[in-house]
């Protein structure tokens, strides 16, 4: 059963306009979130987290939004960029006994921003 | 600093073949896991390695054997391929237990089984 859910497969977005993709979760027990991005033929890469704690993160271009109560997150991308297009991976983490910070991760989004 | 490395790239097996997959992290991580990514399902954790010496399965560990030989070193066998294990196979890092959870990821290796 799917805990983190990326519902929109792909978005289209001009450059220079906003991006923003969303992600939901089911388990109230996750504890942080983080959005990978991905280019065909490589590995994720880490973008930007939040902690349970915060509503909202903020790193240059891109801001990270958690709604707890509506269990929801977004990652919102000003202004997108042709480098932007890649895969968004959104996921989430609390930790186990031995201390291992498992990712949950939904099945991305695929963002194209058009020249 | 390579990060995180994996061999091969690229296999082809016929069902039933056996395979290891090499992952090595030069960070001095603790944590290392093994991940895969189908169409349309995300990335889905196959084990884990909390630290060296220490194992544990994740959510999809069926036909898959892991051994952690080092602080650096993590592999994944596959004893009996099946078509089912097509697919594209990430290993993950994190710098230690309980501080981050941020993880870094090598380049995959591509998985075809026959």
């Amino acid at each position: 059963d799917q805990q983190v859910k990326q519902n929109s497969p792909s978005l289209s977005v001009q450059e220079g306009r906003i991006s923003i993709l969303n992600c939901d979760y089911t388990n109230s027990m996750f504890d942080y979130f983080l959005w990978y991005k991905k280019y065909p033929a490589e590995g994720p890469t880490f973008l930007i987290s939040i902690s349970s704690i915060k509503d909202k993160n903020e790193d240059g271009r891109f801001t990270v939004f958690l709604n707890k109560s509506a269990k929801h997150l977004s990652l919102h991308i000003v202004p997108s960029q042709p480098g932007d297009s890649a895969v968004y991976f959104c996921a989430a983490s609390f930790l186990y006994q031995t201390g291992a910070n498992n990712l949950f991760f939904g099945t991305g989004t695929r963002l194209t921003v058009i020249p | 600093n390579a990060g995180v490395t994996q061999t091969p790239k690229f296999q082809v097996l016929k069902t039933g073949q056996s395979m290891t997959l090499q992952c090595a992290q030069d960070m001095n991580h603790n944590s290392m896991y093994w991940y895969r990514q189908d169409p349309g399902m995300g990335l889905r954790l196959i084990y884990y390695s909390a630290s060296e010496g220490t194992t544990d399965k994740g959510e999809v560990p069926n036909g898959y054997n892991v051994s952690r030989l080092n602080k650096r070193e993590f592999s994944l066998r596959l004893e009996s391929a099946a078509p089912s294990q097509t697919s594209v196979y990430f290993c993950a890092s994190s710098p230690a237990e309980y501080i981050s959870y941020e993880q870094y990821f090598g380049p995959g290796t591509r998985l075809t089984v026959t």
